[in-house]
């Protein structure tokens, strides 16, 4: 198994411009997240997903959109980007309630992006 | 909403000695805390993980604390490692809500000094 994996791992952009970041998972997971990490803020929950065709919004997610079409990739899109989307950004994926767990969220290795 | 608070932000240690870190959370109806480890250039680790009905839990050389009426839970690291170094962040939710959303402490950075 893969894991967790994410594309890309790195991208500059400039103010403005849009891109989508890519998450993939071989768990068969129902649930699905994006964080973002930014230096002595530990990571902050942008949007997630409990299913294929459901998405929610976390707490920070402002400038940011999301599409889970299919059960095993969860997309990040940002249609205008602003400098201060420069962050790290992770993928993460864990089982449902319905299977009484364990609810370990499985992290992604990240995509570093810088908006300039 | 939750909020989550991480202390110290970093941590030195000789190696062979112990760490502690300590976090509060706010929301007294939260009833799973996480831990994770990042090292550097990777996504985070889940190393152990406790629920509110209990208060302890052991892994070999890790274990957590919890203190509910206090709202606060440690990370004890014993005999230390120079793989242990790393940042540690610590976690809360309510893991029966939809979506076990995680609310995160800031980190600390453990440095193990061999």
């Amino acid at each position: 198994n893969a894991g967790v994996t994410q594309t890309p791992k790195f991208r500059v952009l400039k103010t403005g411009q849009s891109m989508t970041l890519l998450c993939a998972q071989d768990m068969n997971h129902e649930y699905m997240y994006w964080y973002r990490q930014d230096p002595g803020m530990g990571l902050r929950l942008i949007h997630y997903s409990v299913g294929e065709g459901t998405t929610a919004k976390g707490e920070v997610p402002d400038g940011y959109n999301v599409s889970r079409l299919k059960k095993q990739n969860f997309l990040l899109g940002l249609e205008s980007a602003a400098p201060s989307q420069t962050s790290v950004y992770f993928c993460a994926s864990s089982y449902s309630l319905v299977n009484s767990g364990p609810y370990e969220q499985y992290f992604g290795p990240g995509t570093r992006l810088t908006v300039t | 909403g939750e909020n989550v608070e991480q202390h110290p932000s970093t941590l030195s240690v000789q190696e062979g000695d112990s760490a502690v870190i300590k976090c509060t959370y706010s929301d007294s109806a939260s009833n799973y805390f996480p831990w994770y480890k990042q090292e550097l250039g990777k996504g985070p680790q889940l190393i152990i993980d406790i629920r509110s009905n209990v208060g302890e839990k052991k892994d070999q050389r890790i274990a957590v604390t919890l203190n509910k009426t206090a709202k606060h839970f440690s990370l004890h690291i014993t005999e230390t490692q120079p793989e242990d170094s790393a940042v540690y962040f610590c976690a809360a939710s309510i893991f029966e809500a939809a979506g076990n959303k995680l609310t995160f402490g800031g980190g600390t950075r453990v440095l193990v000094k061999p």
